[in-house]
């Protein structure tokens, strides 16, 4: 157990419709990141936050938005879907200090697009 | 641009024979190399970090190694419990902490 939940596990939904994913890091991580895992491509970087502040932005599309709140809970927020957009999402934390590489990933939320 | 390229995409071992993973990157400045091993369903674990050019790591039948241009995860004696994907990621020296990672080796251990 990483420590990193993510909700829900499994989310089918149809195109144009707008889903919410959500995550709690492990406790006292300030960094949340936001990835998306599809079949044929490997783990691409979506958005990354420090203690409710945005710090990086990576391949994120218009339609997706996130937050981080004061309880440091993150929020990813995909809206208009598309059948491309099913994917697994997966939230990871990490700490400060120097191993801010060691990620601790949550299960992950399977988003199928019908 | 960041690039993280692993191979080969798939490889298939006999309990006990040993073998090794490659992933060859490149970035503007590396902060650190990082392996994860992926179960299928799953979120990626944590193996290793490296630092620096010549740096290994091991942990029970794993051992990374680290170059100027890739890095290598030996799996000596490997079994059918280290059948998972590895992941290998690198992280730059400038801008996010943000990880870079490659699509991965998908590796069956057969009894």
């Amino acid at each position: 157990d990483s420590g990193v939940t993510q909700t829900p596990k499994h989310l089918i939904t149809a195109t144009g419709q707008r889903v919410t994913l959500r995550c709690s890091p492990r406790s006292g991580d300030l960094s949340v990141y936001w990835y998306q895992q599809s079949l044929d491509q490997g783990l691409q970087f979506l958005i990354q936050y420090y203690n409710g502040e945005e710090r990086a932005k990576g391949n994120i599309l218009e339609r997706f938005s996130a937050q981080q709140f004061p309880d440091l809970h993150s929020e990813l927020n995909l809206s208009s879907l598309e059948l491309g957009d099913s994917a697994l999402y997966f939230c990871a934390s990490s700490g400060t200090g120097v191993n801010t590489g060691e990620l601790f990933f949550g299960e992950g939320s399977r988003l199928t697009v019908l | 641009e960041d690039q993280v390229t692993q191979s080969p995409e798939a490889l298939r071992l006999q309990e006990g024979e040993s073998s090794s993973l490659n992933c060859s990157y490149t970035v503007s400045g590396l902060r650190g190399l990082f392996w994860y091993r992926q179960d299928p369903g799953k979120g990626p674990e944590f193996l290793f970090t490296l630092y620096s050019a010549g740096e290994e790591k091991e942990k029970e039948r794993l051992k990374a190694t680290l170059t100027k241009k890739e890095s290598f995860l030996h799996i000596t004696a490997p079994k059918p419990e280290d059948s998972a994907t590895y992941l290998c990621a690198v992280q730059a020296r400038t801008g996010a902490n943000n990880l870079f990672f490659g699509t991965g080796t998908r590796l069956t251990v057969i009894p």
